[in-house]
């Protein structure tokens, strides 16, 4: 069955240093997501994509933030100026253009900033 | 805006045991819901899903009915094993007003004993 796959599967970086977090979502999948999931708490949506551009995002996905498909497989999540409080678990979710179609989500990559 | 309320956990069980799980929901439109289940150390699977009133998800055991009047999507499982052991998470989304994006429940731990 085909997988939703992210790396590094576990980041750690400087307070204030930039980090590129990439997937790869599933190959005929249209629409492209970021959750985040901070050490205890709920599973938290931050953007999707579709088209080139983004979609939807929600007020944690500030200006530090941004993605990019920068291939015809990549779709990646920079954080620009990382701050103690981006540590967390951050997922990647695809999903077809069927509007009430299943995300699938990779592993996760946990981020911890020092 | 769209929420997601579940039990909270975590709920211990002996192996065999019969599960409820109780998800509620609020949503402006006609959500999706969906049964996500993250095992340890792992990112989120979905488990069962229902896209309109009445309709009854299943996998593996699990079943959860989408019921419109009581806003509810209760998770049930007649016989749990140990390696049911998971944090699950209810989850909606509302493709017919635009929002693709998943909204979690806070998620619920589910411990089986031997």
């Amino acid at each position: 069955e085909p997988e939703v796959t992210q790396t590094p599967s576990h980041q750690v970086t400087q307070m204030g240093q930039e980090v590129i977090l990439r997937c790869v979502p599933i190959s005929n999948h249209l629409y492209f997501y970021w959750y985040r999931q901070i050490l205890g708490q709920k599973v938290e949506f931050l953007v999707s994509f579709y088209n080139n551009e983004i979609s939807e995002k929600s007020e944690i996905f500030d200006d530090q933030f941004s993605v990019e498909r920068p291939d015809g497989s990549n779709f990646t999540l920079k954080i620009r100026s990382t701050k103690l409080e981006d540590s967390a678990m951050y997922f990647c979710a695809s999903s077809d253009d069927s509007g009430n179609q299943p995300q699938h989500f990779g592993d996760g990559t946990r981020l911890s900033i020092l | 805006g769209n929420s997601v309320t579940q039990m909270e956990g975590p709920v211990t069980l002996s192996e065999e045991a019969f599960l409820t799980i109780n998800c509620t929901y609020t949503a402006t439109g006609y959500p999706s819901l969906f049964w996500y289940v993250q095992y340890p150390g792992e990112g989120l699977q979905l488990l069962l899903k229902a896209t309109k009133a009445d309709d009854k998800g299943s996998n593996k055991g699990f079943e959860a009915t989408y019921r419109k009047e009581t806003t509810s999507f209760h998770l049930e499982k007649g016989s749990v094993q140990v390696s049911d052991s998971a944090v699950y998470f209810c989850a909606l989304s509302d493709p017919d007003t635009g929002r693709r994006a998943l909204t979690f429940g806070s998620g619920t731990r589910l411990q089986v004993q031997p």
